[in-house]
């Protein structure tokens, strides 16, 4: 089954800053990486699939990355309501995995 | 718009089954290369995915649940149900079902139940 290893568990910036959440992969899934943000009492809402694609709707300072089995959510400048916990996903296989969550705070 | 609603006890007694359904509406579950998916996050925690069926029947399960888990579909009332067996404190939880098609994220999702297993 396939890990995922998310980083940090929890981060604090200020308004304005550049954000970066990283996700590892145990072994190699391609592209298929989806990034969530949840709010607290909300269901999760895909921000991010195929590792670089925005959903619609999505702010455009929300980007994602990717190198080997290695993925990145970035906020170019972090606004008060993206205060929200982040979740990557795998869906290359089987089981479907979560990352741990980053709860990002404003600083 | 599609959306997803979850319905089912709040309450079940451990030992017990739990019995969730998701109605979706604004699109069918049969509609080809959609699948259809149970996620659930105990208080305080985590997205932890448990199954999905795939609008042809093909269900896949999460191996660490998988021995008292079935999803299941009624393509005529556009609904599919999620049975976890054996229940234990640990399975409370809030239980989501979501959409995803083929390539792509869980963009759907219904807006959540919490389960409580307690006697």
């Amino acid at each position: 089954d396939i890990q995922m290893t998310q980083s940090p568990s929890s981060l604090s910036a200020s308004v304005g800053d550049r954000v970066t959440i990283t996700c590892r992969a145990s072994q190699g899934i391609s592209s298929w990486l989806a990034w969530y943000q949840q709010k607290p009492g909300k269901a999760p809402k895909s921000l991010i699939f195929a590792a670089t694609t925005l959903q619609s709707g999505v702010p455009s300072r929300f980007s994602g990355s990717a190198s080997g089995t290695d993925f990145t959510l970035t906020i170019s400048s972090l606004q008060p309501e993206d205060v929200a916990t982040y979740y990557c996903q795998q869906y290359n296989s089987y089981p479907l995995a979560f990352g741990g969550g980053t709860k990002l705070e404003i600083k | 718009q599609l959306q997803l609603q979850e319905s089912g006890p709040g309450l079940v007694k451990p030992s017990e089954t739990l019995s969730l359904t998701c109605t979706v509406s604004g699109g069918s579950i049969s509609s080809s290369g959609y699948y259809w998916g149970w996620v659930r996050q105990p208080p305080g925690k985590g997205l932890e995915w448990i199954g999905t069926i795939y609008y042809s029947g093909t269900t896949f399960y999460n191996p660490s649940l998988k021995s008292r888990v079935t999803i299941s579909a009624d393509m005529s009332k556009n609904q599919f149900s999620l049975k976890l067996r054996s229940l234990t404190a640990a399975d409370t939880a809030l239980y989501y079902c979501a959409k995803r098609e083929y390539g792509r994220s869980f963009e759907f999702w219904g807006q959540g139940t919490l389960v409580t297993v307690s006697s």
